[in-house]
C-alpha cells in the first residue's frame, strides 16, 4: 500500500524558516518525481516545487522562488521542502504527492499525504 | 502561472450529469495533453480521477470522463451519486515542469 505522510508543520513567525518532511512507502521511491501542493484555508490547491526522481532537478512556483528548497533522500524515501523567510500568505496545509506511481507516464499527481499545516503569524 | 478558471459551483440531481469546465491558454491546457482532474471531500486530501485528458486511474468509476477541445478541458460526472458531492480541480502541464490548477468547482448534488 503506498502511504505519503507529511511532518515537520507548525507556527513560525513571519521571516523565519520551517523544514517539511514526507516519507514514502509502498513503492521504489527513487523512481518517481514528487511534487509539493499547498492549499491555504478556504482556498484551492496550488503547486509549489518538483524533484526529478534522483534530484537533478528541480523547479518551483514563482510565489516560493528563492525562498523555498526542495530535496530528496533516496535511501530515506524522503522529500523534504526547506521554507525560509516565511510569509503569512505561505500560511497553508502542505500535501507531498507522487507522479507517475498509479499511473504510467508524468505530470499527474497520484498519490497524496494527509497533509501538514504551515502557519506563519506573530 | 495564472490559475486555470473553473465554474465556482455545479449542481445536479442524483442520477442526472454534471459536466465542469477548465479554461486555460495555448500556454497551458491548450499546449499538451496533461491535464488532470482531482476530487477533494472537505478535509482530506485530493484524489486523481482523470488524468492526460480522459485517462482514468484504476479504481476510479467510468461514471467520471474527461475530455479537451482548445484551451478548455472539460470533467463530466454522469449517473451523480451522493458521494460525488465534492470539490474539484483541474490541474495541466504548463511546460518547463511548472504546473497549475483551476480555481476549483463545488459539486452538490441536489
Amino acid at each position: 500500500e503506498v502511504q505519503l505522510v507529511e511532518s515537520g508543520g507548525g507556527l513560525v513567525q513571519p521571516g523565519g524558516s520551517l523544514r517539511l518532511s514526507c516519507a514514502a512507502s509502498g513503492f521504489t521511491f527513487s523512481r518517481y518525481w514528487m511534487h509539493w501542493v499547498r492549499q491555504a484555508p478556504g482556498e484551492g490547491l496550488v503547486w509549489v516545487s518538483r524533484i526529478h526522481d534522483d534530484g537533478s532537478s528541480t523547479t518551483y512556483a514563482d510565489s516560493v522562488k528563492g525562498r523555498f528548497t526542495i530535496s530528496r533522500d533516496n535511501a530515506k524515501n524522503t522529500v523534504y521542502l526547506q521554507m525560509n523567510d516565511l510569509r503569512a500568505e505561505d500560511t497553508a496545509v502542505y500535501y507531498c504527492a507522487s507522479d507517475g506511481v498509479a499511473v504510467p507516464g508524468t505530470n499527474n499527481f497520484d498519490y497524496w499525504g494527509q497533509g501538514t499545516l504551515v502557519t506563519v503569524s506573530s | 502561472q495564472s490559475a486555470l478558471t473553473q465554474p465556482p459551483s455545479a449542481s445536479g440531481s442524483p442520477g442526472q450529469s454534471v459536466t465542469i469546465s477548465c479554461t486555460g491558454t495555448s500556454s497551458d491546457v491548450g499546449g499538451y495533453n496533461f491535464v488532470s482532474w482531482y476530487q477533494q471531500h472537505p478535509g482530506k486530501a485530493p484524489k486523481l480521477m482523470i488524468s492526460e485528458v480522459s485517462k482514468r486511474p484504476s479504481g476510479v468509476p467510468d461514471r467520471f470522463s474527461g475530455s479537451k477541445s482548445g484551451n478548455t478541458a472539460s470533467l463530466t460526472v454522469s449517473g451523480l451519486q451522493a458521494e460525488d458531492e465534492a470539490d474539484y480541480y483541474c490541474s495541466s502541464y504548463a511546460g518547463s515542469y511548472i504546473y497549475v490548477f483551476g480555481t476549483g468547482t463545488k459539486v452538490t448534488v441536489l
